[in-house]
């Protein structure tokens, strides 16, 4: 099964500043046909997970363009340039290579 | 607008079974694979089973295999979770969730049905 770590487990962040999540993978996302197969998703108190981006970069239907994802191979960042008091919550990478899909254990944003 | 809606869960007891129904609307079901994903209370996500648009091809996670049958009714837009051999270790909410596309990463998750396993 693919390992998928992300760092840090808990970020405090201040309105209006930046926020970053590592997701590192234990094996190549890149498929055959090009695509990587990373996704970013927040799970905000008592909802199900959202989609935020979609094979590395692109961002979902209504996703607000402070979120971004960037990337590569084994190693992927999420970022928020400028945090909301909206956007806490829990934010976990997937990866979907190979099934088993297997998530990243979750990095809980506050404010 | 997508909507996934799980139903079936409940409190059962070690050995039993419950059977998940999640009812789609807002696209066409048989057009995409669709997951089950579990989340025990406070916990992550773990995959548990996916299924091919024609139901061709099913996939379990090894904790769940032997034990639970996913299955799928396109004419009447429902996706299942058959689970048998129930354990404490199956406490969780199952969340019904469409693929992107075939094998792909989910776009969307329905609000999850609580299955309770004690005796």
């Amino acid at each position: 099964d693919v390992v998928m770590t992300q760092t840090p487990l808990s970020l405090s962040v201040t309105p209006g500043q930046p926020a970053s999540i590592s997701c590192k993978s234990s094996q190549s996302l890149l498929y055959s046909d090009g695509k990587t197969e990373l996704y970013w998703y927040v799970q905000k108190p008592g909802q199900p997970p959202q989609l935020l981006i979609y094979e590395v970069s692109k961002r979902f239907s209504g996703v607000p363009d402070r979120f971004s994802g960037s990337g590569s191979g084994t190693d992927f960042t999420l970022k928020i340039s400028r945090v909301e008091a909206e956007d806490v919550g829990v934010y976990y990478c997937m990866q979907s290579i190979q099934l088993p899909l297997t998530f990243g254990g979750g990095t809980k944003v506050e404010i | 607008e997508v909507q996934l809606v799980e139903s079936g869960g409940g409190l059962a007891q070690p050995g039993t079974s419950l059977r998940l129904s999640c009812a789609a609307s807002g696209f066409s079901l048989d057009d995409y694979a669709m997951h089950w994903v579990r989340q025990a209370p406070g916990k992550g996500l773990e995959w548990v089973a996916g299924i091919s648009w024609n139901s061709g091809s099913t996939h379990y996670a090894d904790s769940v295999k032997g034990r639970f049958t996913i299955s799928r009714d396109n004419a009447k837009n429902a996706l299942f979770l058959q689970m048998n051999g129930l354990t404490t270790e199956d406490t969780a909410f199952y969340l019904c969730a469409k693929d992107i596309d075939f094998w792909s990463g989910i776009d969307y998750w329905g609000q999850g049905s609580l299955v309770t396993v004690s005796s």
